[in-house]
């Protein structure tokens, strides 16, 4: 079936430090893939929209030059936490659709980051 | 895409079968109601997905309304590692559209 790999699982790094987060479609193409964050006790809150090839979407309320996005294969997706702060720590987790478009969608393992 | 509700929260003993509704009242005709749930700091699982008809695959079975206007999840014989949390999703299936979740049910199977 659809795999999606997501990497690293967990991260910890210091304020003010960028973090990149890699999602990678195993065995098929992606075109979309799609960013989330949750927080403890949370339900998943799409970030953004990630396009091979073009500009990712963002949601309301998400900062495009905090959150930047790359999606410069068709089985990669960057999510990069710049200038990271305490208040960015969350569990990030990322999504592709599977083959079939009636399939659901196929989510990464997430990444769980811990900004000090 | 239409909104859903579920209960906060279920219990299921072992063994037995887990039924989890969702209200879908506003669900408009292209639209397909699908389910997922998320194990503890996991990412979510695909679970199934149907349109009007009942459906089951190896995990478990869908029932939808006539009027589609909710649905059931059955989780025939609950295990332990069912315990998780159950989101349903309406919405049109068309690539590249979001899927957006809600609250969800939290579902804890005990021994």
């Amino acid at each position: 079936g659809a795999v999606v790999s997501q990497h690293p699982s967990w991260v910890i790094c210091k304020s003010g430090t960028s973090v990149k987060i890699e999602c990678r479609s195993l065995d098929f193409q992606a075109t979309t893939m799609f960013w989330y964050r949750q927080f403890p006790k949370q339900s998943l809150m799409l970030m953004a929209t990630s396009n091979e090839g073009s500009k990712a979407t963002y949601e309301q309320g998400v900062e495009k030059d905090k959150f930047l996005i790359n999606h410069a294969s068709l089985t990669l997706s960057t999510l990069t936490v710049t200038s990271a702060h305490p208040e960015d720590s969350s569990f990030y987790i990322c999504s592709a659709r599977a083959k079939r478009v009636l399939d659901g969608y196929t989510f990464g393992s997430g990444t769980r980051l811990t900004v000090v | 895409d239409a909104k859903t509700t579920q209960p906060p929260s279920m219990d299921c003993a072992e063994g037995r079968a887990a039924n989890l509704p969702c209200n879908h009242s506003t669900i408009s005709g292209n639209e397909y109601v699908y389910w997922y749930r998320q194990i503890h700091s996991q990412g979510p699982q695909y679970i199934i997905h149907g349109l009007k008809n009942n459906e089951t695959n190896e995990m478990a079975s869908l029932i939808i309304t006539e009027d589609r206007k909710s649905s059931t999840l059955i989780l025939p014989h609950a295990t332990l590692r069912d315990t998780a949390v159950y989101y349903c999703i309406v919405r049109v299936a068309e690539y590249g559209n979001k899927l957006v979740f809600g609250a969800g049910t939290i579902l804890r199977v005990k021994s």
